[in-house]
């Protein structure tokens, strides 16, 4: 069974950094095929993608974010980690991990996490 | 980047209704597209890829259509657990998005 779970603070103040960690279960981040995304919610609004790591540890940014952003993994404690420098107010959103399966469906998101809902806020 | 839009934004049907949702790209994604559903408070769920390839698992009353940039997701006899928001997403770039969302209620 494939499980994914955000991880991290609730709760950060404007230009602090926010690091976020998806454990995974039933597969593995060095399976060829596989990879993990960062997608974020804001209260009320649309699924807005930020990052992905592959298998062979290439990572993909959104522009927007990319100045922002770093996505890594340790696949010894099947974890993926998110880091977002500088957060304000505008970055408040439910944040969510996923998994993408490369040999079967392409750069979309088969199994989620439930998210954490992460507020800017001082 | 590629800009995702869908129609209509809310759509207000009733149980056993047919229901079509329109997504466009901004330039041509096929075949690399996917629609997902989302409940309030929930993580969204993948319901067909590569436009038309429904998941393992979803009700054969969905169905995807479309090619280069117009998809549709169809819902044949709509169900109550069916109410939901969708989002289509694009895949055909290392930077996938998804469009701003249509929200399915009850009539």
């Amino acid at each position: 069974q494939v499980t994914l779970k955000e991880s991290g603070p609730v709760l950060v103040k404007p230009t602090e950094t926010l690091t976020l960690t998806c454990t995974v279960s039933g597969f593995s981040l060095n399976d060829a095929v596989m990879g993990v995304s960062w997608i974020r919610q804001p209260p009320g609004k649309a699924l807005e993608w930020l990052a992905h790591i592959f298998s062979n540890d290439e990572k993909s940014y959104s522009p927007s974010l990319k100045s922002r952003l770093t996505i890594s993994k340790d696949t010894s404690k099947s974890q993926v980690v998110l880091t977002m420098i500088n957060v304000a107010h505008v970055d408040t959103a439910t944040y969510f991990c996923a998994r993408s399966d490369l040999s079967v469906a392409g750069l979309c998101f088969d199994s989620w996490g439930q998210g954490i809902l992460v507020t800017v806020s001082s | 980047d590629i800009q995702m839009t869908q129609s209509p934004s809310t759509l207000s049907a009733s149980v056993g209704d047919r229901v079509t949702i329109t997504c466009r790209a901004s330039q041509s994604v096929s075949p690399w597209l996917a629609w997902y559903q989302q409940k309030p408070g929930k993580a969204p769920k993948l319901i067909i890829y590569k436009a038309s390839t429904l998941k393992s698992g979803v009700p054969s009353r969905f169905s995807g259509t479309g090619a280069g940039t117009e998809f549709t997701l169809t819902v044949s006899s709509l169900q109550p657990d069916d109410f939901a928001t969708y989002y289509c997403q694009h895949y055909n770039t290392n930077f996938p998005t998804f469009g701003p969302g249509t929200k399915v209620d009850i009539k």
